[in-house]
């Protein structure tokens, strides 16, 4: 029973375009979600969340955006930066409590210059 | 900047062997996490601690696994008996709880061979 998934194992992006990431979960529970990056050989690295009282935030090239009745959230990165080429993974966890985060699978996204 | 330090980074050894894994957490922060990547399950939660007090362990196989935090600075992971199937990168992450962001460690690389 995967929770939290993210469809798109792979994304290639041209460099200076928009790079669209996106997830879906199952446990309406949830109100607090993350996205991650992650290098190769490196932990996970925080990069943006969102609770389930906004719709959307920003910090400077990343947007995350949260559609609470479509159980969807989506990560935008603009402009995309060869520095950006990383596995991105989205989690989610109740604020509440246990703090205990549902990873995504990952996506890997490749910025090609 | 901050960050969670684990020991070793890689380790090799043969089933049966007992296998000690090493954290320590950003000074200051109050939860403790475990979780374990591999390519069939991605990132998983093992256990995690809150002010040092183990909170859940559910993720864990009880029968070899274990989990303890003898004090603020250190949070180990023990495996014993060792099997191939444990396997996989693990991850130590701490945080202050709450809506404040989970950071994580480098990992440990684990074989058994």
């Amino acid at each position: 029973d995967q929770q939290v998934k993210q469809n798109s194992p792979s994304l290639s992006v041209q460099e200076g375009r928009i790079s669209i990431l996106n997830c879906d979960y199952t446990n309406s529970m949830f109100d607090y979600f993350l996205w991650y990056k992650k290098y190769p050989a490196e932990g996970p690295t925080f990069l943006i969340s969102i609770s389930s009282i906004k719709d959307k935030n920003e910090d400077g090239r990343f947007t995350v955006f949260l559609n609470k009745s479509a159980k969807h959230l989506s990560l935008h990165i603009v402009p995309s930066q060869p520095g950006d080429s990383a596995v991105y993974f989205c989690a989610a966890s109740q604020i509440q409590g246990a703090q205990k985060l549902v990873f995504g699978q990952g996506t890997r996204l490749t910025i090609n210059p | 900047d901050a960050r969670v330090t684990q020991t070793p980074r890689h380790k090799v050894t043969e089933m049966g062997q007992e296998v000690t894994m090493r954290c320590q957490p950003i000074l200051g922060h109050n939860t403790v996490f475990w979780y374990r990547q591999t390519m069939m399950q991605g990132l998983e939660l093992l256990a995690y601690f809150r002010n040092r007090a183990p909170l859940d362990d559910s993720g864990m196989p009880k029968d070899r696994f274990s989990a303890e935090m003898p004090d603020a600075t250190l949070a180990t992971l023990k495996i014993q008996p060792s099997e191939p199937r444990d396997s996989a990168v693990y991850f130590c992450a701490s945080g202050l709880g709450g809506n404040q962001p989970q950071h994580f460690g480098d990992g440990t690389r684990l074989s058994i061979l």
